[in-house]
């Protein structure tokens, strides 16, 4: 069983490109959460989701940024016309459940670079 | 609002004991985890510990939770330098995202 797969692993952009993040959940998980880590700080909530449904974007900046998990495919963080600040990791999560204990297990991450 | 608070930095010799401590906020935390993270890597969920519980024991992993203090702590026994990582605290509510720590960067001496 595959663990979180998260493509690409690094992605560089130049300023005001778009950035186009993909994220497989575990099979059988329904549930993925985004998250991002700023250099020498710990993980931020961006937004949870399940499948064709976003449950919580409490955390995810108001312009340019959204996501997507469509019936069939990857999980998609978008982020339009990339500016510095939005160079970090982004770790994709996914859970088969959306409370309780159940555990997320989280991918290895992919690491934007905007130059 | 939330937070989880940890000190930045512990170094320890080849074979001691590490403790990682964490302090928070939410008082209606439910569940409390530790993550590793190796460089460049993602995260590796360690550990977790349910609020009603005071302590927890998995190998060489030792999790104690003091509730009233909002206190929580990670004991690694007979460190090894294959533990040398940044350990996450991170705290959940009922709300579903997890809220992590800053991280503890434990460095092991050979």
């Amino acid at each position: 069983n595959a663990g979180v797969m998260q493509n690409p692993r690094h992605l560089v952009r130049r300023r005001g490109q778009e950035a186009r993040l993909r994220c497989s959940p575990m099979k059988g998980h329904s549930h993925v959460y985004w998250y991002r880590q700023l250099p020498e700080e710990g993980l931020k909530f961006m937004v949870y989701l399940q499948k064709e449904n976003i449950i919580d974007e409490s955390g995810m900046p108001k312009e340019r940024f959204s996501a997507e998990f469509p019936k069939e495919g990857p999980s998609i963080l978008r982020i339009q016309q990339v500016v510095r600040g939005d160079s970090a990791a982004y770790f994709c999560a996914s859970s088969s459940r959306d409370s309780g204990t159940y555990e997320q297990y989280f991918g290895p991450g992919t690491r934007l670079t905007v130059t | 609002g939330e937070d989880v608070e940890q000190s930045l930095f512990l170094s320890v010799r080849e074979g001691d004991s590490s403790v990682i401590n964490c302090t928070y906020t939410d008082s209606s935390s439910t569940y409390l985890y530790w993550y590793k993270q190796e460089p460049g890597a993602g995260l590796q969920l360690l550990t977790y510990i349910f609020s009603n519980m005071d302590m927890k024991q998995d190998q060489r992993l030792t999790v104690l939770l003091n509730k009233k203090d909002k206190h929580l702590s990670l004991r690694i026994a007979d460190t090894q330098t294959g533990d040398s990582a940044i350990y996450f605290c991170a705290e959940k509510t009922g709300r579903r995202a997890l809220t992590f720590g800053s991280g503890t960067r434990l460095q092991v001496q050979p």
